[in-house]
């Protein structure tokens, strides 16, 4: 148990839909990154969140976008889906201190057909 | 953040040690090692991380040179829970901005 949760675990859209993803960080932790893993690869990084603002982004476009909001809670949107956008969602959290443990969450599953 | 190299897989009877080497040759002195596994569909799961000293948890044990150019993660007992794709990572203060590879997959066997 992480104490990351995400919602929801599985989604199906359509191409050139919108689609919002949630995560839930675990209590105290002030920092949330996204990562987009598709089927038998590695995790990609999208973006970190920091007490609200953005504090990084990997190389996606702008149709990739996020919120954390005050409670530190996460959004993942992403805009004009594409097919290649089916993969797992991942969401981490930690406070802003490497020693400590940074934790996943399960992940969303997006299917874009 | 330092690139990793890790075998592309592993098999380990169970009930034996599997050590899970990894280089990393371009470390900085503020890089930790991190290590995370991945079993199918579910999300990365924490197993340990250190600076320059070993470290050692209720999962594993974790083993960095003195020149920190690599490090073994040790699973002291396999078992077949232990199937999993093993992520080696280097990252400075990134607070989760992590640069995954390829991994390892580590089969477990009877």
């Amino acid at each position: 148990e992480t104490g990351v949760t995400q919602s929801p675990t599985h989604l199906i859209k359509t191409r050139g839909q919108q689609v919002t993803l949630r995560c839930s960080s675990q209590s105290g932790h002030n920092t949330v990154s996204w990562y987009q893993q598709a089927l038998g690869q590695g995790p990609q990084f999208i973006f970190q969140y920091y007490r609200e603002e953005e504090n990084g982004r990997g190389n996606f476009p702008p149709r990739f976008s996020g919120l954390q909001f005050p409670n530190y809670s996460s959004e993942l949107n992403v805009n004009a889906l594409e097919l290649d956008d089916s993969a797992l969602y991942l969401c981490a959290s930690s406070t802003s201190d490497s020693r400590n443990t940074i934790y996943f969450g399960e992940g969303s599953w997006l299917t874009v057909v | 953040d330092a690139k990793t190299t890790q075998p592309t897989s592993m098999d380990c009877a169970e009930g034996r040690a599997a050590n899970l080497p990894c280089n990393h040759s371009t470390i900085s002195g503020n890089e930790y090692v991190y290590w995370y596994r991945q079993i199918h569909s579910q999300g990365p799961q924490y197993i340990i991380h250190g600076l320059k000293n070993n470290e050692t948890n209720e999962m594993a044990s974790l083993i960095i040179t003195e020149d920190r150019k690599s490090s073994t993660l040790i699973l002291p007992h396999a078992t077949l829970r232990d199937t999993a794709v093993y992520y080696c990572i280097v990252a400075t203060d990134s607070w989760g901005k992590f640069q995954f590879g390829a991994g390892t997959q580590v089969v477990v066997t009877p």
